[in-house]
């Protein structure tokens, strides 16, 4: 069974401090990494994709990529209470068909205390 | 532009209706998924068209049934649902689906209560 595996949380940090997502994942030929937003009742929304090892900033968000450990992390500077909502690790596997499905983790959801 | 439009946003049915999901795109993706959520779960995928063929079907019950008409439109057809079909429905399109590095992109999602 091809997991992804993250901390359900909830993960509070003050305003203004950074916040550490971290996800781990079991199939070793994961290609593809995402992070995504999901607010409470709304649809997820893309903030973040990485591919290879290393970080990648984009604004407030860096995600890193550590595949020898098959880990990602996302990090959010300066946290805002709008930052508050569950965070998806979305990993490519196996290709199926021509397809590479997408698993997502069961998300971490962080709260920005004002 | 990077928009996914879902219809209705909300809907109720008996367990005798037949309803209808509908989703489109027009950012030329060729590759287009129904996801289905639960409260506080993860989407779970349902079926994924590629090239407007069907390439994956998760083992969905019958009474779901896709559809996609061309490249920007996809359908999901609800006939004799169960109450725990009751679930966020969401439609989600990427380039090409064939990669591996597709992002993928939801659209705002069907809230359905099956009753």
């Amino acid at each position: 069974q091809k997991e992804v595996e993250q901390n359900s949380g909830p993960l509070s940090v003050p305003e203004g401090a950074i916040a550490s997502l971290n996800c781990t994942y079991s199939d070793r030929v994961s290609q593809s990494f995402f992070w995504y937003r999901q607010y409470s009742g709304k649809s997820p929304e893309l903030i973040m994709s990485i591919y290879s090892n290393g970080d990648k900033e984009d604004g407030r968000f860096t995600a890193q990529l550590n595949k020898a450990s098959q880990y990602v992390s996302l990090l959010i500077r300066d946290s805002q209470p709008s930052d508050s909502a569950t965070y998806l690790c979305a990993v490519t596997g196996a290709s199926s068909g021509g397809y590479q499905k997408v698993t997502f983790g069961t998300g971490t959801k962080l709260q920005v205390i004002p | 532009d990077t928009e996914v439009t879902q219809t209705p946003k909300h809907l109720v049915m008996g367990m005798t209706n037949k309803k209808s999901l509908k989703c489109e795109q027009h950012m030329g993706h060729r590759a287009m998924y129904w996801y289905k959520q639960k409260a506080k779960k993860p989407p779970e995928l349902m079926f994924v068209y590629s090239y407007e063929k069907l390439s994956i079907n998760e083992s969905v019950p019958s009474r779901f049934s896709p559809e996609c008409p061309n490249s920007s439109l996809l359908n999901l057809h609800l006939h004799a649902l169960q109450p725990e079909d009751s679930a966020l429905y969401l439609c989600a399109s990427s380039r090409s689906g064939r990669e591996g590095i597709d992002e993928q992109f939801f659209g705002p999602g069907t809230r359905l209560t099956v009753l």
